[in-house]
């Protein structure tokens, strides 16, 4: 079946230093690709999306690339802030399904 | 405009008690979804509805988990002789679905706790 893989946490940065949070996949077909972000005492946000192989999906300085030949989706973030601190969710929608399948999700804190 | 909401935001039961859980979709939002969030399983797919289709309950962990929605909107979780195990976030989701957005708009979540 469909599975995600992200890096585990917890990740301490320092403000303004680069992110990276490695999320690999396996799945049949082409699935769409998420990312999310859980804000502490908040809900599950989407925070970037791609739906087909090479896309890149970008929102708030975040971006991540949809690589198909080694089934990844790495977030990426330049230059990070103190509230950029949340649990991050790499997820994936398999090609004619609508289940979401989540990775174990990430821990970030950002220290100033 | 307002969100999906779920409601109670925290609940403490003891073991063996049922429990209902209440979500709000987005108005107009055909899709409905119900995750678990739990500490050791990360988040897991419970049940989803669409439009007036039978749901897909392949998610549910035993048959003391059951939910519905009523006409097409409002849904309820429903678990029956709660055990300790049962203790996680309940997240629904909601997603216009007949626009294929694949974008699933998540609440706030309840937090259970079987003590």
């Amino acid at each position: 079946g469909d599975s995600v893989t992200q890096m585990e946490g917890p990740v301490t940065l320092s403000e303004e230093a680069f992110l990276t949070i490695n999320c690999t996949y396996t799945a049949t077909g082409y699935p769409s690709l998420f990312w999310y972000v859980q804000y502490p005492g908040e809900g599950l946000q989407l925070l970037l999306k791609a739906t087909k192989a090479d896309d890149k999906g970008s929102n708030k300085g975040f971006e991540a690339t949809y690589r198909k030949e080694t089934t990844s989706f790495h977030l990426e973030k330049g230059s990070v802030q103190v509230s950029d601190s949340a649990v991050y969710f790499c997820a994936l929608l398999g090609a004619g399904s609508y289940q979401l399948t989540f990775g174990k999700g990430t821990k970030l804190s950002v220290i100033p | 405009g307002a969100g999906v909401s779920q409601s109670p935001s925290n609940k403490v039961t003891e073991k063996g008690k049922d429990v209902e859980l209440r979500c709000d979709p987005i108005s107009g939002h055909t899709a409905l979804y119900w995750y678990r969030q739990s500490l050791g399983q990360g988040l897991e797919f419970l049940i989803y509805f669409q439009g007036n289709s039978a749901p897909d309950k392949s998610g549910l962990p035993s048959d003391r988990f059951s939910a519905e929605r009523t006409g097409g909107s409002v849904s309820t979780l429903t678990i029956q002789r709660t055990q300790q195990e049962d203790s996680a976030v309940y997240l629904c989701a909601s997603e216009p679905r007949a626009e294929y957005s694949y974008e699933q708009y998540f609440g706030p979540g309840t937090r259970l706790t079987v003590t």
